[in-house]
């Protein structure tokens, strides 16, 4: 069975700091990873997925994160924080047959100024 | 850009009665889906829909719950007699022939049972 953990359920960080939100999965095939944002009142937005190509995938907003097989992870960084992002950050996982995504319990993201 | 449309975006509702929740995909979209999330908990799939039967549901998506794609456009979820436990966000999502791993999320569905 597939699942995802996210380490902190809350994290904060300063404007202009380093933002890294960490994921791991587990899973018994090839995964699909997702991460996808949610801002206050608001619906899921994809930031960017992994879907077996290169391994670095960059997303929307500044937006980066990496897939390490061997550490089963797929943190997502941005270089600097914008007060625009904070918001709940979902990390999600599928596989080949995309019936469903699973979802990790959301890590919420505080931005202090 | 095309986006998923929900309504309504807040229902409120008393135990025993029927809800209809309404979802527009995306127009090209041929797979859809309903998750649902409980304050404060993860987002978690209910079933998903495909050239008009279920592809799959989770073990939350009980004889209380139905699905249907009335026409062209809309997708609903039906919730037979409501339960306080039903109270939750829920999310409509659609995806394209092609790329179904890209799931597009609706605005979501916040319903209360009181």
């Amino acid at each position: 069975a597939q699942s995802v953990t996210q380490l902190g359920s809350h994290v904060s960080v300063s404007e202009g700091a380093l933002v890294l939100l960490r994921c791991n999965y587990s899973s018994s095939v090839p995964p699909y990873l997702f991460w996808y944002v949610q801002y206050p009142n608001q619906g899921l937005q994809l930031l960017l997925k992994y879907t077996s190509a290169a391994t670095l995938v960059k997303g929307i907003n500044g937006f980066e994160a990496e897939f390490k097989k061997s550490e089963t992870s797929f943190h997502l960084t941005k270089p600097s924080a914008h007060m625009s992002d904070a918001a709940e950050y979902f990390c999600a996982v599928s596989d080949s047959s995309y019936d469903k995504v699973i979802f990790g319990p959301g890590t919420s993201l505080s931005v202090i100024p | 850009e095309p986006e998923v449309t929900q309504t309504p975006s807040h229902q409120v509702t008393q135990m025993g009665q029927e809800v209809i929740l309404r979802c527009v995909p995306i127009s090209n979209h041929l797979y859809f889906y309903w998750y649902r999330q409980i304050l404060g908990q993860k987002v978690e799939f209910l079933v998903s829909f495909y050239n008009n039967e279920i592809s799959e549901k989770s073990e939350i998506f009980d004889d209380q719950f139905s699905v249907e794609r009335p026409d062209g456009s809309n997708f609903t979820l039906k919730i037979r007699s409501t339960k306080l436990e039903d109270s939750a966000m829920y999310f409509c999502a659609s995806s394209a022939q092609g790329a179904r791993n890209e799931q597009f999320f609706g605005p979501g569905t916040r319903l209360t049972v009181l």
